[in-house]
């Protein structure tokens, strides 16, 4: 059964900082792997994509890597604004179906 | 904008009750799915529609239920309401046969008492 973790559940760090959210999957068998951003009323905002063939995704700001053989992905955030406050979540699909395996989520704060 | 949305955007129901919420999808993306996402969880997946049948489902009881239409529109119908059942509920809808991403509606908040 595939487990998705993501740690820390909470991270507050100060403008202008790099940062990293980590996401581990217990099973490599995945299709692709997608960061997800949350934010109060409005919903879920897909970030970044990577298919199960790619080892990173770039953005922006944001970069996603991946490494299957280990179980994890990063999301590295360049330079955090206090507009990135929210929190991020990843989610792994599973081969041949469409349902998304997710993770807790990180909450992210960024102060002025 | 993702081009999804939702109704109600709240809701207050009683234990035993039944509830319907609606979730109105792009046009074109004939697939739609449900999740249920608990306070402080990640969501978790309730069931898929594809073409107006499920094709799809998560470990959810049969009192969990759905429909789909062909105007892209969908509901989530739940029976005999419990107070785990408030969480907030999402919708998602794809291209079919599409690996893109799926795009959420900004989700129903329900409450049970």
């Amino acid at each position: 059964k595939q487990e998705v973790t993501q740690i820390p559940a909470a991270l507050s760090v100060p403008e202008g900082e790099n940062l990293v959210l980590n996401c581990s999957f217990t099973d490599s068998a995945i299709y692709n792997l997608q960061w997800f951003r949350q934010d109060p009323g409005k919903g879920l905002t897909s970030l970044l994509l990577i298919q199960s063939s790619q080892r990173e995704q770039t953005s922006g700001r944001l970069n996603a890597s991946l490494d299957k053989s280990s179980g994890r992905s990063t999301l590295y955030i360049a330079a955090s604004q206090p507009g990135d406050s929210a929190t991020y979540l990843c989610a792994v699909r599973r081969d041949s179906n469409y349902q998304l395996i997710w993770g807790a989520g990180t909450k992210l704060i960024i102060k002025p | 904008e993702t081009g999804v949305t939702q109704s109600p955007t709240h809701l207050i129901k009683t234990r035993g009750q039944q509830v319907t919420l609606r979730c109105s999808s792009q046009s074109g993306h004939n697939t739609v799915s449900w999740y249920q996402q608990a306070l402080g969880q990640g969501p978790q997946f309730i069931f898929q529609y594809y073409r107006e049948e499920e094709n799809g489902r998560g470990n959810f009881p049969p009192r969990f239920s759905g429909l789909q239409f062909p105007n892209y529109s969908s509901e989530l119908n739940v029976n005999a309401l419990e107070l785990d059942d408030s969480a907030l509920y999402l919708c998602a809808s794809q291209k079919a046969g599409s690996t893109d991403t799926q795009y959420f509606g900004p989700g129903t908040r329900l409450t049970v008492l």
